[in-house]
């Protein structure tokens, strides 16, 4: 079993909608991320949080929001997305940042979005 | 520029038959190196890494990986498949110090 809970594994949502994915991971650490993934293609790095601070930003449309609330949850707000969005978004989480991290990543499931 | 290149977007081996899926990188400093593998409808697992200590990295389920700077490469093995190593496998480059740059992928097909 993972150690990275996504929720939902599943949403539909029209590109009027607003939503929200969440992760969350209780190993204490203290980097967490979120990717982007389509069919049949890796995964592509959206956001960097550290210590609950956003120090990675990979020119993600404003459409998509990050949020850390504390240092074991992290959401992704969605609004207006396009159906070009949809995807397979997979939290992660690291114990090291910084220059100690070796990029040792703990992936969730992942959440599986489809705008229509 | 840091990048992965993975030759092969699919592989069949036979049951029992050695895995070979290749990686070779371009780094200008040093390269931390990952491979991953990812079952359909999962997030990703880490299989083993390479951080600059030995060259011959062992990983989970019997996989591993040789770290040849001579060929920039990073080539993953398995001597004999199981069905269950079925799955994408992605070859990854750390390239900043929270930033893992994946390759594009390898879909390994065992068959019985």
């Amino acid at each position: 079993d993972t150690e990275v809970t996504q929720t939902p594994k599943h949403l539909v949502m029209g590109m009027t909608n607003k939503k929200s994915l969440k992760c969350e991971q209780h190993m204490g650490h203290r980097a967490m991320y979120w990717y982007k993934q389509k069919a049949k293609k890796p995964p592509e790095l959206m956001f960097v949080y550290s210590y609950e601070k956003l120090s990675i930003n990979e020119s993600v449309p404003s459409r998509f929001s990050p949020e850390c609330p504390n240092s074991s949850l992290l959401n992704l707000h969605l609004h207006a997305l396009q159906p070009e969005d949809s995807a397979l978004y997979l939290c992660a989480s690291s114990s090291k940042i910084g220059r100690a991290n070796t990029g040792e990543l703990f992936f969730g499931e992942g959440s599986r979005l489809t705008v229509l | 520029a840091q990048s992965v290149t993975q030759l092969g977007s699919h592989v069949s081996v036979s049951e029992g038959a050695l895995v070979l899926l290749r990686c070779n990188y371009s780094s200008s400093v040093p390269p931390y190196l990952f491979w991953y593998v990812q079952y359909p409808n999962q997030g990703l697992q880490l299989l083993l890494k390479y951080t600059s200590a030995a060259t011959l990295v062992k990983g989970i389920n019997g996989f591993e990986a040789e770290f040849k700077k001579s060929e920039t490469s990073f080539h993953l093995t398995k001597p004999s498949a199981h069905m269950s190593d079925a799955a994408e496998y992605f070859c990854a480059l750390q390239t900043g110090a929270n930033n893992l740059f994946f390759g594009t992928g390898t879909r390994l097909t065992v068959i019985p």
